[in-house]
């Protein structure tokens, strides 16, 4: 079964710094999307960035970049210069594609990022 | 004005009591989607829809039903809520394309007494 696992349940970093979440995840499917969520204490879910498994390039959005590591089935995100506006609850998110029912996700169970001035 | 909308933003209600907490989305897209989160935890799927015709159970579904009335709209319907339903519920919705990406309400919370 496929599963998200997000092992930092908070993290602190200075402002201006760079920091890394992490994601692993468990699929038996070759074909499969992994997504980054930013849910501000406000709630609402603001997708950040997407990682197909057949792209060749890591993803990238501005200061969000996904790095992709496919056989050690990983995909942490990174935030670089961070800013006390990135202060939230991040979520990793996998797609996995089998049959007529291709858009379930699943979601792990999240990191808490809260940024020092 | 937002892409996917959620009415009631807020609502309290009594155990036993039938609420429907309704979604429509601006986007164009096929698929809709309910999800309910927990506090500390991330979202689970309640049921999905990949257009008016298709509704799907996802993880949670029991306690809960659903209507799709038009591809714009998908509604959430406790039959007699019961106080373990108190969360914070997303409605989402994704097309096609761009990886399905899943684009989400603001999210309705709720609480059952």
């Amino acid at each position: 079964a496929q599963k998200i696992t997000q092992t930092q349940p908070g993290m602190f970093v200075q402002e201006k710094e760079a920091v890394t979440l992490d994601c692993t995840y468990d699929t038996s499917d070759q074909s499969y999307g992994l997504f980054w969520y930013k849910q501000p204490s406000s709630g609402e879910m603001i997708f950040l960035i997407y990682q197909g498994s057949y792209d060749e390039q890591n993803a990238t959005e501005g200061r969000y970049s996904l790095n992709f590591q496919k056989a050690r089935k990983s995909a942490n995100l990174v935030i670089s210069a961070s800013q006390l506006g990135d202060s939230a609850m991040y979520f990793c998110a996998m797609r996995e594609r089998g049959g007529s029912s291709a858009s379930k996700i699943i979601f792990g169970s999240g990191t808490r990022l809260s940024i020092r001035p | 004005d937002a892409d996917v909308t959620q009415t009631p933003r807020n609502r309290i209600t009594k155990t036993g009591k039938r609420i429907m907490l309704e979604c429509s989305q601006t986007k164009g897209h096929d698929r809709m989607y309910w999800y309910r989160q927990d506090p500390g935890l991330g979202l689970r799927l309640i049921y999905y829809s990949f257009d008016v015709k298709d509704i799907n159970k996802g993880e949670i579904s029991d306690g809960y039903s659903v209507s799709r009335q038009a591809q714009a709209k998908f509604s959430l319907s406790l039959e007699s809520a019961i106080p373990n339903q108190t969360a914070l519920y997303f409605c989402a919705t994704s097309d096609s394309g761009t990886g399905e990406t899943q684009y989400f309400g603001p999210g309705t919370r709720l609480l059952v007494l």
